[in-house]
């Protein structure tokens, strides 16, 4: 069984601060997604990773994927109280059927 | 102009009960999943269809029976509920393909609460 190990599970930081989101696998993936998640809402795609050592931005987000595609991590710099909300990456596996392994999630908090 | 739309957003209901949830999606994808999202905020798929085959069963209960009339619905039908199946569930769609690298578009959720 593929599982994803997503950490922090929770951070609350003041704006302006950077911050790391990391998750870690054993097991190697096709490509790994990050979405963002707000209360009440469903998941929204923020990034796709395919490529070992593959390094994608969105504007403050910088998001890495292992050269070993076994992990990833999503930076922010100057965190915004508008960068609240639960983040999750996940893990497309090899002859999985499509099927999105999930990390735990990181709620994170930014107070201004 | 909702992607994907699920509907009730909130359902409380007894146990024992049988509640179904309805979901479509007007992106013309080919796949349609749902998932399960704990206390804990764990994401976890139940089903996946494919044009209207299921391709995805994770060890979900019997009381839990998914149907596809088309590629653009796939409902869930839920019964004898238990105090376990509160969570919030969602609805997902995505095209298949390699190019498409399975990005998945959710809907909004339904919160289901036994009582």
């Amino acid at each position: 069984t593929q599982l994803l190990e997503q950490s922090p599970q929770f951070l609350s930081i003041q704006e302006g601060e950077n911050l790391t989101v990391y998750c870690n696998s054993s097991s190697v993936f096709s490509s790994l997604q990050w979405y963002r998640q707000e209360p009440g809402e469903g998941p929204v795609l923020l990034v796709t990773v395919v490529t070992g050592g593959e390094v994608k931005k969105l504007k403050r987000l910088t998001f890495q994927f292992g050269d070993a595609r076994k992990d990833s991590s999503l930076h922010i710099t100057a965190a915004q109280p508008g960068d609240t909300g639960l983040y999750l990456c996940a893990g497309v596996g090899y002859n999985q059927g499509g099927k999105l392994i999930f990390g735990q999630g990181t709620e994170l908090s930014v107070k201004p | 102009d909702t992607a994907v739309s699920q509907t009730p957003k909130y359902l409380v209901t007894q146990m024992g009960n049988d509640k179904s949830i309805k979901c479509e999606q007007n992106l013309g994808h080919d796949t349609m999943y749902w998932y399960k999202q704990d206390s804990k905020k764990f994401l976890k798929i139940m089903f996946s269809y494919n044009n209207k085959e299921l391709i995805i069963n994770e060890t979900v209960p019997n009381r839990f029976s998914p149907k596809s009339p088309d590629k653009a619905h796939l409902n869930l039908h839920i019964n004898s509920l238990e105090l376990g199946d509160s969570a919030v569930y969602f609805c997902a769609s995505s095209r298949t393909g390699v190019l498409a690298k399975n990005i998945q578009y959710f809907g909004a959720g339904t919160r289901l609460s036994v009582l």
